[in-house]
């Protein structure tokens, strides 16, 4: 059972524009929204997260939105850079669940110059 | 600089065989976890441990052990019972009701059989 998913297996973007990553998801306990951005042969690293009681979330070029009636959340990133070239997972977390985290199957983003 | 290491970053094994991949932490946190990552698949993990001397299934734990004796450390013993071996391994840990902060990833390890 996919509890969280992301349904684009990669997305291609041109740079200065903006690139929006989807994701979806089935428990409606979910408590935190992570998304974490991949280089190849590394661990994740942290971006941005959102609570459940918010719907939106921005550092710098980065946003996250959520919408808990649809059960989807989304991030943009705006102007996208070459730098943002990665595998982006989004995860999600109860508190009811000791707060394991459960992860989307990524998608790839490529900026194109 | 406090972080998550893992080693060694490539392992080969025969079939047939246990292996042990390192896990090792310096940032005082509670909780640890391992999970794998396969091709076109997210993370799927395969225990956790939030206190020392206690761990949990997670949803692929078959074929693997843990232990928890330290709380710097969380060694992942894959065993011969393990049937598809072959993945991409990561290593985490978190403070205790992580909630918005996340995970901090180790480097991975990436595991062969041969």
């Amino acid at each position: 059972d996919q509890q969280v998913k992301q349904n684009s297996p990669s997305l291609s973007v041109q740079e200065g524009r903006i690139s929006i990553l989807n994701c979806d998801y089935t428990n409606s306990m979910f408590d935190y929204f992570l998304w974490y951005k991949k280089y190849p042969a590394e661990g994740p690293t942290f971006l941005i997260s959102i609570s459940s009681i918010k719907d939106k979330n921005e550092d710098g070029r980065f946003t996250v939105f959520l919408n808990k009636s649809a059960k989807h959340l989304s991030l943009h990133i705006v102007p996208s850079q070459p730098g943002d070239s990665a595998v982006y997972f989004c995860a999600a977390s109860a508190i009811q669940g000791a707060q394991k985290l459960v992860f989307g199957q990524g998608t790839r983003l490529t900026i194109n110059p | 600089d406090g972080g998550i290491t893992q080693s060694p970053k490539y392992l080969f094994r025969k079939e047939g065989q246990n292996v042990t991949l390192s896990c090792e932490q310096n940032l005082n946190h509670d909780a640890m976890y391992w999970y794998r990552q396969d091709p076109g698949q997210g993370l799927r993990l395969i225990y956790y441990s939030q206190i020392v001397n206690d761990f949990q299934k997670g949803d692929i734990a078959e074929g693997y052990s843990v232990s928890r004796e330290k709380k710097e450390s969380f060694p992942l013993t894959v065993t011969s019972a393990q049937k598809n071996p072959t993945a991409f391994y990561l290593c985490a840990s978190s403070v205790s009701g992580q909630g918005l902060l996340g995970y901090t990833f180790g480097s991975g390890t990436r595991l062969t059989v041969v």
